[in-house]
């Protein structure tokens, strides 16, 4: 089975501050897919970066990049430079090779920007 | 542009009513997913599909039940709602390239209210 675990409900962040968003995960699958999405309070989900079991360089998509340590089971999210409109929860989720092709998702980190 | 769509996006109902949630996707996809989620939770897989005439239970039990006639549409139906049914209900489909780095793409939601 697969498990997401973030252990940060609620972080806040200065605007223009970086911020480090924490996600371990547990699979027994040498192939695998993790994904950050972030639900603002309309509740849509927006997927924001993608990085692969197999992939030696961490991902990065403009101000959102993943700090994957495969060892230690870790893929945090780190957002550069915040802003207001990066208020909003924010999901880990992982996908293994095998079986249904459904991600499974994490409890989430509430981030709150402050001005 | 959303390229998939869930209607209606708030439903407040009675308690024994039944009730149909649609979601329509525009992108050919064979892969769709229904997820439900309370407020501030994680998300939970409840059905998915992987084509036409082709629907297994997801995770989480669910009273619900789907159907799947057309690629395009996937409707999720509660023969008697009852207030436990009250929560927020995703849809989601991804592309068929077999490919772990499919990003599954949401609709914007549909926030039911059994009274």
């Amino acid at each position: 089975a697969q498990k997401i675990t973030q252990t940060q409900p609620g972080m806040f962040v200065q605007e223009k501050e970086a911020v480090t968003l924490d996600c371990t995960y547990d699979t027994s699958d040498q192939s695998y897919g993790l994904f950050w999405y972030k639900q603002p309070s309309s509740g849509e989900m927006i997927f924001l970066i993608y990085q692969g079991s197999y992939d030696e360089q961490n991902a990065t998509e403009g101000r959102y990049s993943l700090n994957f340590q495969k060892a230690r089971k870790s893929a945090n999210l780190v957002i550069s430079a915040s802003q207001l409109g990066d208020s909003a929860m924010y999901f880990c989720a992982m996908r293994v090779k095998a079986g249904r092709r459904a991600l499974t998702f994490g409890s989430g980190t509430r981030l709150q920007v402050q001005p | 542009e959303a390229d998939i769509y869930q209607t209606p996006r708030y439903l407040v109902i009675g308690t024994g009513k039944k009730i149909t949630l649609e979601c329509s996707q525009t992108m050919g996809h064979d892969k769709m997913y229904w997820y439900q989620q309370d407020p501030g939770m994680e998300l939970h897989l409840i059905h998915y599909s992987y084509g036409v005439n082709s629907t297994e239970k997801g995770d989480l039990s669910s009273e619900s039940t789907v159907s799947r006639i057309r690629t395009e549409h996937f409707p999720l139906t509660l023969e008697s709602a009852r207030p436990s049914h009250t929560s927020q209900y995703l849809c989601a489909s991804s592309a068929n390239r077999d490919s772990g780095a499919n990003v599954l793409t949401f609709g914007a939601g549909s926030r039911l209210t059994v009274l």
